[in-house]
């Protein structure tokens, strides 16, 4: 069974920065593309990065590019999201979802960590 | 890519047939997936590609069109299927949702 576990959401200060995990198990973690998405209080879900199976392929939503790093370590099953410069709109619950091969479509996702951004 | 979806909330009752739509607006082809998302629960995904519908989804469920129109249709809704519901293009980076449609029970 695909289990996704999201981690690192805290509160945290306006130009602050933060690093999110996600830990994965259940299925091969080296052979799918993996995102992060975020759902703010009462929205509907926004995509902020995808990252390709091996890591060589990178996308960015606009409003994150230039402050949110994706990455993963496909050696210890982990989908990292690095967030600088944090602003109060970042403020959201955040996920991390598979994807199927050669789709951008999000067929699992883990249970959101919470990150506020405030002072 | 902008996704747009009507309505933006559905009141309907038990057993009747719902038709949710998304525009995109450029042709996105079939590169469209719909969602269910339950109160305090992750997003589902429930059809892939316009009209490919998940494992474990019901057949009550289905999708259709191509280009910049489509539709989910839900045929004899259940209790459990009052949720919100979201489109989201996969055509090209970055990858966009629709607001999201909100079905209520009448």
């Amino acid at each position: 069974e695909v289990h996704l576990l999201e981690s690192g959401g805290r509160l945290i200060q306006p130009g602050g920065s933060l690093r999110l995990s996600c830990t994965a198990s259940g299925f091969t973690f080296a052979t799918y593309p993996m995102s992060w998405l975020r759902q703010a209080p009462g929205k509907g879900p926004e995509w902020v990065a995808g990252i390709s199976p091996a890591g060589g392929g990178i996308h960015y939503g606009d409003s994150v590019k230039g402050r949110f790093t994706i990455s993963r370590d496909n050696s210890d099953n982990t989908l990292y999201l690095q967030m600088n410069n944090l602003r109060a709109e970042d403020t959201a619950l955040y996920y991390c979802a598979k994807s199927p091969v050669a789709s951008q479509s999000f067929e699992h996702w883990g249970q959101g960590t919470p990150v506020t951004v405030s002072s | 890519i902008q996704m747009t979806q009507s309505p933006s909330s559905l009141s309907a009752s038990v057993g009747d047939r719902v038709t949710i739509t998304c525009r995109a607006s450029q042709s996105i082809r079939t590169y469209l997936n719909w969602y269910q998302q339950e109160s305090g629960k992750a997003p589902k995904l429930l059809i892939l590609a316009a009209s490919d519908l998940q494992s474990g989804v019901p057949s009550r469920f289905s999708g259709s069109g191509s280009g910049t129109d489509f539709t989910l249709t839900i045929s004899g809704l259940q209790r459990e299927d009052f949720a919100t519901y979201y489109c989201q293009q996969s055509y090209s980076a970055p990858i966009t949702f629709g607001q999201g449609t909100r079905l209520e029970i009448k």
